[in-house]
């Protein structure tokens, strides 16, 4: 029962364009909500993320976006760089007195395109 | 500052035989748990702990243990090593309510 879910595993742009990954979640007492993004042979790293209070989280280039009524949330990346070519990890928790676990989607591969 | 340090890197193991996965971390976080990633499965839950003394089961425990003795280390114990164990292990930690930091994983091999 996959509670997380990124339905295309890969996605691919030209350099300067807008990249926009999208995830989707089926538990509603998810209310913080992160993307994580991951090179080859390295661990995950934060990227960002939104409480279930908001509906829009910026910072730079990335601009994550939740839907709670359609239990769905994007990442924007705008403009798209080479350097963003990476798989990148949508994740849920629940809250800080719940059970600390983080659910994670099975990822989207980014490519962005010189 | 080192942040989430997993050894080893690598590790081949025969089917039957047992070894533990060393995660530390320096940052004093309490919060710790340890993934599994396996292509088209993502990064699935094993086993976290919210403080020394303290660990819980996450999505796939079986076959998998834990302890947490100190705040500083989460060491995953596989107890007879299966070829499904196969995948890349990911060590995390975080401190109430931050985002989750992790290690650069342990890719093991089990024939």
């Amino acid at each position: 029962d996959q509670q997380v879910k990124q339905n295309s595993p890969s996605l691919s742009v030209q350099e300067g364009r807008i990249s926009i990954l999208n995830c989707d979640y089926t538990n509603s007492m998810f209310d913080y909500f992160l993307w994580y993004k991951k090179y080859p042979a390295e661990g995950p790293t934060f990227l960002i993320s939104i409480s279930s209070i908001k509906d829009k989280n910026e910072d730079g280039r990335f601009t994550v976006f939740l839907n709670k009524s359609a239990k769905h949330l994007s990442l924007h990346i705008v403009p798209s760089q080479p350097g963003d070519s990476a798989v990148y990890f949508c994740a849920a928790r629940r809250g800080l007195s719940g059970t600390y676990k983080y659910i994670f989607g099975t990822g989207t591969r980014l490519k962005v395109l010189a | 500052n080192a942040g989430v340090t997993q050894t080893p890197k690598f590790q081949v193991l025969k089917t039957g035989q047992s070894m533990t996965l060393q995660c530390a971390q320096d940052m004093n976080h309490e919060y710790m748990s340890w993934y599994r990633q396996d292509p088209g499965m993502g990064l699935r839950l094993i086993h976290y702990s919210v403080g020394a003394g303290i660990t819980d089961q996450g999505e796939v425990p079986n076959g998998y243990n834990v302890s947490r003795s100190t705040t500083e280390d989460f060491p995953l114990r596989l107890l007879s090593a299966a070829p499904s164990q196969t995948s890349v292990y990911f060590c995390a930690s975080s401190y109430s309510g931050s985002p989750l930091h992790f290690g650069n994983g342990t890719r093991l091999t089990v024939t």
